[in-house]
């Protein structure tokens, strides 16, 4: 069980283009989804928190016109790379926290397996 | 704010040999959780431990223990006889109970094993 999955596993684009990443629960719902981050060896860095039906929280120093966070449905949530750059190549990974908090889940995070971003 | 350091950027290690990966973290909260994951070269995080503030119990997991150290804020992780199946990047990481429980996660430690 808690199963998170991630679509694509890699893209490459051209500069200028926007990307969408999906991130899906797939045996639990998860009212919370959280974005991250990571450049070649470094850590991974919380880019937004994303609460269905509502709003993502965005970090500080994270554009959120350029990084759209949309979370409909309690499965569901994506993340769209608007006008990228060859800066924003990077390994994107998301988390899913279980909203039926059974024993032994409370306030864990399920990671998906990562989508590298490669922009031309 | 909290603050998670892995000061162990690269360990090298011969197969077969002991080896015992860093972490101190800071925080202002009382009741907090501490965890570890593993990445290897796929990217995929697996998890690997979560520790509650409140149990200062050393765990074991087959070669795994951790040890957790309140007074010292260190929660490090320990691989008897290591592999080279072991190769990877660590990440300790810490979450608030309160909120929406972000992690924070330390730079990581890269353990590479040769046979």
């Amino acid at each position: 069980g808690a199963v998170v999955s991630q679509h694509p596993s890699w893209v490459i684009c051209k500069s200028g283009t926007s990307v969408k990443i999906e991130c899906r629960s797939l045996d639990f719902q998860a009212t919370t989804m959280f974005w991250y981050r990571q450049f070649p060896k470094q850590s991974l860095m919380l880019m937004a928190t994303s609460n269905e039906g509502s709003k993502a929280t965005y970090e500080q120093g994270v554009e959120k016109d350029k990084f759209l966070i949309n979370h409909a449905s309690l499965t569901l949530s994506t993340l769209t790379v608007t006008s990228a750059h060859p800066e924003d190549s990077s390994f994107y990974i998301c988390s899913a926290r279980d909203r039926g908090n059974p024993s032994g889940r409370a306030d864990e995070q399920f990671f998906g397996p990562g989508t590298r971003l490669t922009v031309l | 704010a909290q603050k998670v350091t892995q000061a162990q950027t690269e360990i090298s290690v011969v197969e077969k040999e002991d080896v015992t990966l860093d972490c101190v973290y800071e925080t202002r909260d009382t009741t907090y959780y501490l965890f570890w994951y593993k990445q290897p070269p796929s990217g995929e995080l697996v998890f690997l431990i979560r520790r509650n503030s409140f149990d200062e119990q050393n765990e074991i997991s087959g070669r795994y223990s951790w040890n957790f150290q309140k007074s010292t804020s260190s929660f490090n992780f320990t691989i008897t006889a290591s592999q080279v199946v072991d190769s990877a990047v660590y990440f300790c990481a810490l979450s608030e109970l309160k909120g929406y429980s972000t992690l924070t996660f330390g730079k990581g430690t890269m353990l590479l094993v040769s046979p």
